[in-house]
């Protein structure tokens, strides 16, 4: 089984601009969350999608949004980019989200801000 | 609030023990699962415990203590490999987000 794929895997924008990232999960997989990695601040939840519905969302401005298509895919979206919003993004997929799901995550999408 | 530690870096020796501690302050709990972490990589499922106790999986295993809010991570027969970043979380069952802590590097020399 295929696992949990993001693309871009790198990306560069520049104060200002917009950036749309994609995630696929695995295949049966209904939930998809989103997370930011940095150095300073670790890993942080920004927010979950199960059957094209936000269910969670973390402490982030509304900046940064997604959205999951009816085949489980999953987009996030970031506005008017900031320098600190360079990150690894990742993103991982698990059957339900109950608490017994394990996550399995994607290998990320490095975003450079310059 | 919510708040996760973990010792920031370790060291040890390839074939040693190591014991990675976790301590968790959250509005909930709906388990704890511990992560690796590769530099470069994405993080990989080790474990998950949600009752007191040890679970055993391989030289891995893992301890939790609820009403210490504790848990801890014991890797056996160290090998070069398991070189990473060990991140433990907290499912929490309010607004049902995973918490992750700061991670813990770990460096097994030779």
């Amino acid at each position: 089984k295929a696992g949990v794929t993001q693309t871009p895997r790198y990306l560069i924008k520049t104060r200002g601009q917009q950036v749309t990232l994609s995630c696929s999960p695995i295949s049966g997989h209904r939930s998809v969350s989103w997370y930011q990695q940095t150095p300073g601040q670790g890993l942080q939840f920004l927010f979950e999608y199960f059957s094209e519905t936000q269910r969670n969302k973390g402490n982030f401005p509304g900046r940064f949004s997604g959205r999951q298509f009816s085949n489980s895919r999953s987009e996030m979206n970031v506005s008017t980019l900031e320098l600190g919003d360079s990150a690894l993004y990742l993103c991982a997929s698990s059957l339900e989200w109950e608490s017994t799901d394990t996550q399995y995550f994607g290998p990320g999408t490095r975003l450079t801000v310059l | 609030g919510q708040n996760i530690d973990q010792p920031t870096e370790m060291t040890a020796t390839e074939g040693a023990i190591v014991q990675i501690n976790c301590t968790y302050q959250t509005s909930g709990f709906n388990g704890l699962f511990w992560y690796q972490q590769h530099a470069g990589e994405a993080p990989t499922f080790l474990s998950y415990n949600v009752l007191d106790g040890l679970e055993e999986k391989g030289r891995f295993s893992s301890f939790l203590s609820r009403s210490k809010g504790y848990s801890y991570l014991l890797l056996k027969e160290l090998q070069m490999k398991d070189s990473a970043s060990y991140l433990c979380a907290v499912c929490d069952n309010y607004g049902q987000n995973f918490v992750f802590g700061p991670g813990t590097r770990l460096s097994v020399l030779p």
